[in-house]
């Protein structure tokens, strides 16, 4: 199993940009998660998909964020434009059922310049 | 709002003591809880989970958990630590029934010769 597949692993862009950050979940699994990481605020839930359909996208900071999933083993987290507190590791996980295990993939580290 | 504190922001150990991390949960019923570990430029992996049952939870790697209802505690511990545990340490806690975790702040274990 090749786990949750995250791309890219670095991601350096300059302010204003369009920022796309892409999530591939374990094959099988029906939910996916897309968390925040940084030093200030700790791990935060930005939005989380049930069969492809958004559930819960309280955490999103703001409008400048939006996030799909077109189908079961793809999602995207899409930041425009891009500003420098959006500098943080982005993590994707999924898993399949309710209350088991989160499987989360290696993160993308974006740095907003 | 269900909540959850880790006091101890870093911890140091020798190789071969004891270790003990705390972890108190706020939550108007019995939550689900879980202990994950992110070692340096990796994503979070799943140590142990509590749902109900015993409270004495057995997980990968030695470690281990009790579930504290009357503290809303959720300790974990490990007999003899080992320099490969140096990780950071995060105590999640998420609803029955439900998906959204909601996770501590961390704990970076720092293990010493």
């Amino acid at each position: 199993d090749a786990g949750v597949i995250q791309s890219p692993r670095h991601e350096v862009t300059e302010m204003g940009q369009e920022v796309t950050l892409r999530c591939k979940p374990i094959s099988g699994h029906n939910s996916l998660f897309w968390y925040r990481q940084t030093m200030m605020r700790g791990l935060e839930l930005l939005i989380y998909f049930n069969n492809n359909v958004p559930i819960d996208d309280s955490g999103m900071p703001e409008d400048r964020f939006s996030a799909k999933m077109p189908n079961a083993s793809f999602s995207t987290l899409k930041i425009q434009p891009s500003e420098p507190r959006d500098s943080a590791v982005y993590f994707c996980a999924s898993t399949l059922g309710q209350n088991n295990e989160q499987f989360f993939g290696p993160g993308t580290r974006l740095t907003v310049l | 709002a269900q909540s959850v504190t880790q006091p101890d922001i870093h911890i140091t150990v020798s190789e071969g003591a004891s270790l003990e991390l705390r972890c108190n949960y706020s939550y108007g019923a019995t939550p689900y809880l879980f202990w994950y570990v992110q070692s340096p430029g990796q994503g979070l992996q799943l140590l142990l989970k509590y749902f109900s049952g015993d409270t004495l939870v057995q997980g990968i790697k030695g470690f281990e958990a009790e579930f504290k209802r009357s503290q809303s505690s959720f300790n974990l511990r490990k007999p003899s630590v080992h320099w490969s545990d140096a990780a950071e340490y995060f105590c999640a806690v998420g609803p029955p029934g439900f998906q959204k975790l909601v996770f501590g702040t961390g704990t970076r274990l720092l293990v010493s010769p």
